[in-house]
């Protein structure tokens, strides 16, 4: 069963611009996870924020976590054509260290 | 390039039949997880082992086992084969998976094609 929920499923942006995606789950967590996939392959590690963490950045992403309306938001500034890919949100919690996955976001940066 | 390697990277394979998986780690991992990915199921967590020993179950079928060896690799094995046991077989390792969860690295998968 999914915990997290992406949104949107699909985004379709131009090079330079920015793209938001966001998770919503349910139960309380441990930790948050983002990872990118690009088609059919294996899934990469983007960022990790913990519970007791609000805001976290790498790079060109900023992952905001919000613990009260169990929420995340993955921010790709100045994104390219190389970003397009499926991203997805991960959950970890309570005394297991499984990694409940949402459904996803692809997103297409069109050059 | 994660580190954690996986073989196959293709199988195919009739109903009924058996296939084992394997998966090595990051070196230095004592967690190693497997994951199924599906059109229909997106991905989900199947089983965890930690150095050796079985630590998580998830949804992982009665067909389905798996082990970790003592090097620390471990297979999962897929017996009387379905089609819809057709997917995308991630192994995840980290280094603990004991406490607070902590990264996971995946590996490249290993795509079953059951005919």
């Amino acid at each position: 069963s999914q915990q997290g929920e992406e949104d949107p499923q699909a985004l379709s942006i131009q090079e330079g611009e920015n793209a938001t995606m966001n998770c919503s789950y349910k139960t309380s967590i441990n930790n948050l996870q983002w990872y990118r996939q690009n088609s059919g392959r294996g899934l990469v590690h983007l960022i990790l924020i913990r519970s007791n963490e609000r805001e976290k950045h790498s790079g060109r992403l900023r992952v905001t976590l919000d613990t009260s309306k169990k929420s995340s938001s993955l921010l790709i500034t100045a994104s390219r054509a190389a970003d397009t890919a499926s991203y997805f949100c991960a959950t970890a919690g309570g005394s297991n260290y499984k990694l409940t996955f949402g459904k996803g976001t692809l997103l297409t940066v069109n050059p | 390039d994660s580190g954690v390697t996986q073989t196959p990277k293709h199988l195919i394979t009739a109903t009924g039949q058996r296939v084992t998986l394997r998966c090595s780690p990051r070196s230095g991992d004592l967690s190693v997880y497997w994951y199924q990915q599906s059109l229909d199921q997106g991905l989900q967590f199947l089983i965890q082992y930690y150095n050796g020993e079985e630590r998580a179950k998830g949804n992982i079928l009665e067909r389905f086992s798996a082990q970790q060896f003592p090097d620390l690799h471990s297979e999962l094995n897929l017996s009387s084969l379905e089609l819809g046991d057709s997917a995308l077989y991630f192994c995840a390792s980290s280094v603990v998976g004991t406490g607070i969860a902590d990264t996971q690295y995946f590996g490249p998968g290993t795509r079953l094609t059951v005919l």
